[in-house]
Parts: C-alpha cells; structure tokens; sequence
C-alpha cells in the first residue's frame, strides 16, 4: 500500500492521558500536514511539515500538542494531558509540493472519556 | 468571517438531476482550489482541482472559478445515490489547505 497510512485507527483514552499519533506520508511526498476534524466540520489546519522542518502551526493549538517528523519521513502527533474536548478524528496529509493536491490518511479517531 | 464558507447543507436532489454545491473564500492571492468528497466515517478524498478562471469538466463532474468573486463551484451532472456524500471545498492559503465545513449531499433514488 503506497498511500499515507495512519497508525492507530482508533484511540480510547481516559481524560489527563498522554496519546501519539503516526503518520507515514507517501513516499518522496515533502509536505506532511496534520488535521483535526469533529463532526459536521471540515478538517481544521493543525501544523504541516516541509521535509523535518516544521512551517507553521495553528494559533488554535494549545501547547499540549507538539508534532515532530524528525528525519522527514515519519511523522507523530502527541497530545499531552488529554482533554474531553480533543475527542475529534486527527487526519494525515501529504503533498509532492506546496500547490498541489494533499492525499489524506484514513485518520485516527481519538475518543477522550 | 471564515476563511472558506460553504452552505452545511444538506442539499437533496433527486437521482439524475445537478446538483450544485458553492464555495466562497476570502483570500484573494489564493491560486488554487480543491474539491473532496467525504463519505460518513472515511478520510477525504479528491475529485477535483481548479487553478484557472472558467471551467473545469471531468466525467460528470464539473468545477467553475470566478477569482474576481472569489467563488468556486461544483457541478454533478446525473447525480446518483452513490454520490451522497459530504463535499468539501479547499482553498490554498500559503501553501496550506484551508477547508470550508463542508455541504452534505443527499441523492435520493
């Protein structure tokens, strides 16, 4: 399978936890992004990678959510101390370049009880 | 205002006929714009792209920019009830994509 994959599907997590996600992009992609969706909303900007170098991140995001992609190829997403309010599905994107079409994975679907 | 806007929906058509889902966005040095459709549970996917004022058709499908309104438009020609589904409209904000809430489609039999 040479698509973006996601790894877990699926978290449950008691609320105060530590949780990480990963995502492998498709191979050569350079641009990584990471999402947030809930439900009845369009996927909300989290942070995107260029190679390892980390471009931008969401005002929105708190500190409690770091990203890495520390050699350019995998990427994690840690969300510290979780909150009821993080349950959402975290999605995975990548790109071949900076105007082109992103490719998501299937998602992780983080449940905080 | 939000970045990208689009009307949640749903919108019901009946099998064959066009629908039509809008798109408005607020960034005019946006260059290029994405439609994805989003089945209940999956990740998205893409089905279009658009770059260039006018009209873009592929198969069924068809995607209109007017930069100068700042709208962006999709077309399903023939809809069909595997076509219900939630679409989403990306715009490219900085070399991030920016997406509407997405518009829920239902294509009734």
């Amino acid at each position: 399978d040479t698509g973006v994959s996601q790894d877990p599907r699926h978290k449950i997590t008691k609320r105060g936890q530590n949780v990480t996600f990963r995502c492998d992009p498709i191979s050569e992609h350079n641009r990584l992004y990471w999402y947030r969706q809930t439900l009845g909303q369009g996927p909300e900007f989290l942070t995107y990678f260029q190679n390892e170098a980390q471009l931008e991140k969401s005002r929105l995001l708190s500190d409690r959510f770091s990203a890495e992609r520390p050699k350019g190829s995998f990427s994690t997403l840690e969300i510290q101390r979780t909150e009821q309010g993080d349950s959402a599905m975290y999605l995975c994107a990548s790109t071949p370049g900076s105007t082109t079409w992103a490719f998501f994975g299937q998602g992780t679907r983080l449940t905080v009880v | 205002q939000k970045e990208v806007e689009q009307n949640s929906g749903p919108l019901s058509v009946p099998e064959g006929a066009i629908a039509s889902l809008n798109c408005t966005y607020s960034d005019r040095g946006s260059q290029s714009f994405f439609w994805y459709r989003q089945y209940s549970g999956k990740s998205p996917e893409l089905i279009m792209f658009i770059y260039s004022n006018g009209d873009k058709e592929d198969g069924r499908f068809t995607a209109q920019l007017n930069k100068a309104s700042q709208y962006v438009s999709l077309l399903i020609r023939d809809s069909q009830p595997s076509d219900s589904a939630t679409y989403l409209c990306a715009v490219n904000e900085g070399g991030k994509l920016i997406f509407g809430q997405g518009t829920e489609l239902s294509v009734k039999p």
